[in-house]
């Protein structure tokens, strides 16, 4: 699986928009991009995730380059229980179980 | 509820005994998984099994051991051989097919003294 890089730490203001980037300069063609979040000692839970296009659910947005080597992930409207660590991954949809999950970014929203 | 459990959330042992963690879903799901977390770290994988009767080894399957006897369970063994067992431990599911994001469970805290 292709690496990412996540910056280590982000703070956002309550109500406004959570954009959270992630570098993985090394995808292949056939490698999606998911996103997940962990909220302390709980267990991750799955946000997003997408090949080429732009996708967005109930939760938040994805935003992929058009090279694919970047990708955002936008909360549109943060609240406190956003507070989390997010994290970044990429692998292949077939022939790979293995989610690799780095060290992600703490995501502080701020009252 | 659908789901995956875990229990239990906090556990105890001392060093030199075997544990056992437990992991059960509801999902239907047929693909099990186990990682470990140590603080301020990733996840890193244990175990996983994509159908019952077969599982096959993660990244760091050394001192832990599995059994898939039903679709639904999927016990955890740390063994007196794992050298640093004290870590979160969390199991996931996901259902077949290519597509299909892992559910996690809540996680089991294991300390050993």
């Amino acid at each position: 699986d292709a690496k990412t890089t996540q910056p280590t730490s982000m703070d956002c203001a309550e109500g406004r928009a959570a954009n959270l980037p992630c570098n993985h300069s090394t995808i292949s063609g056939n490698e999606y991009v998911y996103w997940y979040r962990q909220i302390h000692s709980q267990g991750p839970q799955y946000i997003i995730h997408g090949l080429k296009n732009n996708e967005t659910n109930e939760m938040a947005s994805l935003i992929i380059t058009e090279d694919r080597k970047s990708s955002t992930l936008i909360l549109p409207h943060a609240t406190l229980r956003d507070t989390a660590v997010y994290y970044c991954i990429v692998r292949e949809n077939f022939g790979n179980e293995k989610l690799t999950f780095g060290t992600g970014t703490r995501l502080t929203i701020i009252p | 509820d659908g789901g995956i459990t875990q229990s239990p959330k906090y556990l105890f042992r001392k060093e030199g005994q075997n544990v056992t963690l437990s992991c059960e879903q509801n999902l239907n799901h047929d693909a099990m998984y186990w990682y470990r977390q140590d603080p301020g770290q990733g996840l890193r994988l244990i175990y996983y099994s994509q159908i019952v009767n077969d599982f096959q080894k993660g990244d760091i399957a050394e001192g832990y051991s599995v059994s898939r006897e039903k679709k639904e369970s999927f016990p955890l063994t740390v063994t007196s051989a794992q050298k640093n067992p004290t870590a979160f431990y969390l199991c996931a599911s996901r259902a077949s097919g290519n597509y299909n994001e892992q559910f996690f469970g809540p996680g089991t805290r294991l300390t050993v003294l």
